[in-house]
């Protein structure tokens, strides 16, 4: 069963925009990670946010998490075509030992030229 | 340092085949977790090993299996193939399977069951 859930499910944008995509999840968490895909392949870990913190930023990327309202959210900047992907928010699988991921269904980013 | 491998990158089965998947995870990692992606249910964990144990198992029948070695190289089995596991599975390692590391993913293995 899915965790998270994208919003938008795609997006399309022009190269310089910044791109926003949202994921909200349902049960409590310890760490909340974003990875990217390209086109079907494998998945690239882009940032991890844990549960007491409410931003994180990395190059282009700021991720931040409200926990209150079990959302969190991906804002990449100054989008460019190489940004063209899908993108999961994952959780951890919290208290248990092991590295579970339970992703959401994705947005699909599109940054044309 | 090399990459996750996965081998091989496509199959075609036909239904009620079985199907042997194989990872290779980075050196010196232990923790090797397996997913299973498609269009409908999306990315769903599957299982993974950690040490030559299960330690976790998703929600999958128990056709799906898996095992690790002791160099934790992983291997996941399919038996009786259903047309609903046409899918890209995706193994991924990570050093000591902690919740919080930086998990790696291979290419995935594209297996189509007709």
């Amino acid at each position: 069963s899915q965790q998270g859930e994208e919003d938008p499910q795609a997006l399309s944008i022009q190269e310089g925009e910044n791109a926003t995509m949202n994921c909200s999840y349902k049960t409590s968490i310890n760490n909340l990670q974003w990875y990217r895909q390209n086109s079907g392949r494998g998945l690239v870990h882009l940032i991890l946010i844990r549960s007491n913190e409410r931003e994180k930023h990395s190059g282009r990327l700021r991720v931040t998490l409200d926990t209150s309202k079990k959302s969190s959210s991906l804002l990449i900047t100054a989008s460019r075509a190489a940004d063209t992907a899908s993108y999961f928010c994952a959780t951890g699988p919290g208290t248990q030992a092991g590295t579970a991921l339970i992703f959401g269904k994705g947005t699909t980013l599109s940054v044309s030229s | 340092k090399a990459g996750v491998t996965q081998t091989p990158r496509y199959l075609i089965k036909t239904r009620g085949q079985q199907v042997t998947l194989s990872c290779s995870p980075i050196s010196g990692h232990r923790s090797v977790s397996w997913y299973q992606q498609t269009p409908g249910q999306g990315l769903q964990f599957l299982f993974e090993y950690f040490s030559e144990t299960q330690r976790n198992k998703g929600n999958f029948p128990g056709r799906f299996s898996g095992r690790q070695f002791s160099n934790s190289r992983s291997e996941m089995n399919v038996s009786t193939l259903e047309l609903g596991d046409s899918a890209l599975y995706l193994c991924a390692s990570s050093l000591g399977g902690s919740g919080e590391e930086t998990q790696y993913f291979g290419p995935g293995t594209r297996l189509l069951v007709l």
